[in-house]
């Protein structure tokens, strides 16, 4: 079952935007990690953002986290056309396994 | 420090053929998972091993896959035989053990198309 969804499935922007994407979970966290994964690669981590934790930075990246409304957001600022990629949340579910969202499409053209 | 190491790449078999991917974690990396992503799809936990040992395989097809890390270090991961739905991506990612070390490093995957 997939405990995290991200939203949009895909987006399309022009070098230099930001890209905001959403992720939605169902149950309690304890940590919320985004990934990102270039075609044909595997994934790389990106941040993790605590239950605990409203907001997080690093470098370009900025991930929220609304714990009441059971979800996240990741903003990528200022993008570049090598953060072309699929970008996916995961949380871990009860048992400790991490489940991962199916991910949103970012397609920056230069 | 070297990433996670899988080979093959890529893979193409005939449904019913056998087929067998390997991964070699990171050094020192107690945890190793395998994922199956299929096209459009986030990665769906395999199997996790702590050490050789198996920690949860409740996802894993038993009746056709199955997985070994016999000495803590490499793991194997066997489809037998395979099925048209098997084709995907397989990940095998590890983790270095230890209380707030929740980030996993994951290889670049085998990509199995079963025709």
């Amino acid at each position: 079952s997939q405990q995290g969804e991200e939203d949009p499935q895909a987006l399309s922007i022009q070098e230099g935007e930001n890209a905001t994407m959403n992720c939605s979970y169902k149950t309690s966290i304890n940590n919320l990690q985004w990934y990102r994964q270039n075609s044909g690669r595997g994934l790389v981590h990106l941040i993790l953002i605590r239950s605990n934790e409203r907001e997080k930075h690093s470098g370009r990246l900025r991930v929220t986290l609304d714990t009441s409304k059971k979800s996240s957001s990741l903003l990528i600022t200022a993008s570049r056309a090598a953060d072309t990629a699929s970008y996916f949340c995961a949380t871990r579910d009860q048992g400790g396994k991490l489940i991962f969202g199916q991910g949103t499409e970012l397609s920056v053209k230069p | 420090e070297a990433g996670v190491a899988q080979s093959p790449r890529y893979k193409i078999i005939e449904k019913r053929q056998s087929v067998a991917f390997w991964c070699n974690p990171i050094s020192g990396h107690a945890t190793l998972y395998w994922y199956q992503q299929i096209l459009g799809q986030g990665p769906k936990l395999l199997i996790q091993f702590q050490n050789n040992g198996v920690v949860d395989d409740s996802q894993l097809p038993k009746d056709r896959f199955s997985a070994e890390r016999l000495k803590g270090v490499d793991s194997t991961l066997k489809i037998q035989p395979a099925k048209l739905e098997d084709s995907a991506v397989y990940l095998c990612a590890s983790r270095k053990a230890g209380t707030g070390n929740y980030e996993q490093y994951f290889g670049p995957g085998t990509r199995l198309t079963v025709t």
